[in-house]
This record gives C-alpha cells, structure tokens and sequence, in this order.
C-alpha cells in the first residue's frame, strides 16, 4: 500500500536555487493538494487541485508554482528558494467532492532547508 | 480568513491521566476534522463531525462539536505514551482546507 510518496525527503539548497519536490498517489483521487508546516504555524495550504489540467491557490502561493498532467503526480516547484521557504512540505489527496468526509491522506513530509 | 485556535499549545502528563483540548474559529465550521501526527510521519485522520452537537467516540477518545458548531474539544481517558502527538483540527467543508496550529501532546510513561 504506497498511499501518497514524497520525494526527496530531505533537501538542502541555496538561496536563488530551484527545485521540483514530487508527490504521486496510488488511490485515484481527484484532489491533490501541498502543505507547508512551520513551527507553531499548523499546516499552511500553498496549492491545490481537483482533477488532470486544474489548479488553484491556497492561502500561501507566492514562490510555489504547481501543475497537474496527471491524475497520479502532482509536483511543486520551488522558483527561487528564499530562506523563508525553509520548511517542512506534505503532499496530501482525497476523493474530491466527498463532502461528509473528504479524508486527507497525507505522504512522509520533505525536509526543505534553503541557506 | 476563517483562523483556528487550538488550546493548549504543549501538555505533558503521566501515562493514565486523562485530558481535554479544544479547538475554536473564528467563523461557523463546515465540517470538521481532528488529526494525529506523529514525529517524522504527516496527520492521520481521527474523526470528522458535521453536525452541532455531535459527539464521536473512538476508543478512549470522545470528540465533541459543539451546538454552535464554532468549536471542539477531543478528550482522552487514561492517556498512554502511544497517545503522544500534535493534534490538529481543520475545517474541511471546502477544498481550502484549514488547519488549527495544533496541541504537542507528551504521555509519559
């Protein structure tokens, strides 16, 4: 049972750096979405999806760009990493349209540290 | 924006304790959600509840919304170390999830 992967896990980079960190879900789910989580913050929604070919922002976009070709993978970019992007990143996904549950499976994290 | 205030923010108790911790909005949940997580893996779901009012029980933990549908409170009974975790409730009615800032759970044993 693979549920959601995230890779890599662990990331360092350099300010002005960019980077794709990848998500792909085995379940078939429609929505797909990318959190990030700072200390004392919670879990913070950057992006998120519905289905293949749409996307929309969530509450901290700037700096983040996704897309979604396939209902499988959905990957985030990171442009120019700043150190304020330093966090720590879930992919999650649910079935879409699921309004008595909406169940978000969550994958490992990936570690991101920007110097 | 809808904010979500979990309280309180640390706890630290012997194994066998009970404990409560809540969850309040600033705006009328759409439905709403409780996660565990624990270290190095992302949220387990634990429970939704949709109607005011509503209490779930899951083992030695009881989860209440309450009437107004604006707040929530997880109580577990005789805490034990596999209880240890961040706690998060989130409001899940729309596909902009939101997430409170969470309780850190400790369960000595």
């Amino acid at each position: 049972n693979a549920g959601v992967t995230q890779t890599p896990k662990f990331q360092v980079l350099k300010t002005g750096q960019s980077m794709t960190l990848q998500c792909a879900q085995d379940m078939n789910h429609e929505y797909m979405s990318w959190y990030r989580q700072d200390p004392g913050m919670g879990l913070r929604l950057i992006h998120y999806s519905v289905g293949a070919g749409i996307t929309d922002q969530g509450e901290v976009p700037n700096g983040y760009n996704v897309s979604r070709s396939t209902t499988e993978d959905f990957p985030l970019r990171l442009l120019s990493a700043a150190p304020s992007q330093t966090s720590v990143y879930f992919c999650a996904s649910s079935h879409a349209g699921d309004s008595n549950t909406g169940e978000l499976f969550f994958g490992e994290g990936s570690r991101l540290t920007v110097l | 924006t809808q904010l979500l205030e979990q309280s309180p923010q640390f706890l630290s108790i012997q194994e066998g304790e009970n404990l409560t911790v809540y969850c309040n909005s600033s705006s009328v949940f759409s439905s709403l959600q409780w996660y565990r997580q624990e270290p190095g893996e992302g949220p387990v779901l634990l429970v939704t509840v949709v109607t005011g009012g509503e209490v779930k029980k899951l083992k030695r933990l009881t989860f209440q919304f309450g009437d107004a549908r604006k707040d929530s409170s997880l109580h577990i009974t005789a805490a034990q170390p596999g209880d240890t975790g961040l706690y998060l409730c989130a409001d899940s009615g729309t596909y902009k999830y939101i997430f409170g800032t969470g309780t850190r759970l400790k369960v000595l044993a």
